[in-house]
C-alpha cells in the first residue's frame, strides 16, 4: 500500500465551480499535512498546510482533515483557468528522525476550461 | 538575490557516467533534501541532511551519493550504478524543525532536468 495515495485524475471542472482532490496515507502517526501546486515543468509550490481535523480556509482554498479516516481533502472554489496544475498532498510523520521530511502522493492534475 | 540555485537546468549523462548536481542555498537553512520527479509522478526521497557533515538515505537512494561539506551546499551524484537517471530533480531547504514542534516550510529550487544520451 503506497504512504500517501491521489485519485491521478485527471481532473477537469469548468470554470467557477469547485474543485475537489482527495488524498488518503497510511500512517497513523502523521502529524502535518500539506498541499503544493505544481506547474509544468516548475517546482512545486505550498499553498495550503493543516495541523488539526476540521477545516481550514484560506481565500478560494479549503482544506479539510480527518485524522480517523486519514483522509485530507482540497477543496478550490470558483476556479480560475490559472488553477491548472497538478496539486501534491504531502505529509509530515512527526518523528524526530525525520525533520521535516515530507511524503508526497503522486498528484491530481486539474485542468479548469474556460 | 536570497534562494536556491540549482545548476544545470538541464544535464545529460552518457551511459557508465558520473554526474553531479548542484544545490547552493543561501537562506541559512539547517536542512536540505534532494527529490525526484518522474513525469507524472509525485516527489520521492533521495537523500535529506539536517545539518553539515550528517546525512540520510531517503526512499530511493541506491546509485545517488551525496555530501554536505559546507551549511550551503548539498551537491547529488547520480553514479553509473542509477540505471534509470531519468528524472526532474528538485533540490529543497528548510530551517531545522525541533522535537515536538511542527515541521518547517520547504523551500524548492528549479530544478535539474537530467536525461540519458
Amino acid at each position: 500500500q503506497k504512504e500517501v495515495e491521489q485519485n491521478s485524475g485527471p481532473l477537469s471542472v469548468p470554470e467557477g465551480a469547485i474543485a475537489s482532490l482527495n488524498c488518503t496515507y497510511s500512517d497513523r502517526v502523521s502529524q502535518s499535512f500539506f498541499w503544493y501546486r505544481q506547474y509544468s515543468g516548475k517546482s512545486p509550490e505550498l499553498i495550503m498546510s493543516i495541523y488539526s481535523n476540521g477545516d481550514k480556509e484560506d481565500g478560494r482554498f479549503t482544506a479539510q482533515l480527518n485524522k480517523a479516516s486519514q483522509y485530507v481533502s482540497l477543496l478550490i472554489r470558483d476556479s480560475q483557468p490559472s488553477d491548472s496544475a497538478t496539486y501534491l498532498c504531502a505529509v509530515n510523520e512527526g518523528r524526530k528522525t525525520s525533520g521535516s521530511r515530507l511524503t508526497f502522493g503522486e498528484g491530481t492534475q486539474l485542468t479548469v476550461n474556460p | 538575490d536570497g534562494g536556491i540555485t540549482q545548476s544545470p537546468k538541464y544535464l545529460f549523462r552518457k551511459e557508465g557516467q558520473n554526474v553531479t548536481l548542484s544545490c547552493e542555498q543561501n537562506l541559512n537553512h539547517d536542512a536540505m533534501y534532494w527529490y525526484r520527479q518522474d513525469p507524472g509522478q509525485g516527489l520521492r526521497l533521495i537523500y535529506y541532511s539536517q545539518i553539515v557533515n550528517d546525512f540520510q538515505k531517503g526512499d530511493i537512494a541506491e546509485g545517488y551519493s551525496v555530501s554536505r561539506e559546507k551549511k550551503e551546499s548539498f551537491p547529488l551524484t547520480v553514479t553509473s550504478a542509477q540505471k534509470n537517471p531519468t528524472a526532474f530533480y528538485l533540490c529543497a531547504t528548510s530551517d531545522r524543525a525541533e522535537v515536538s514542534s511542527r515541521p518547517k516550510k520547504l523551500f524548492f529550487g528549479s530544478g535539474t532536468q537530467l536525461s540519458v544520451l
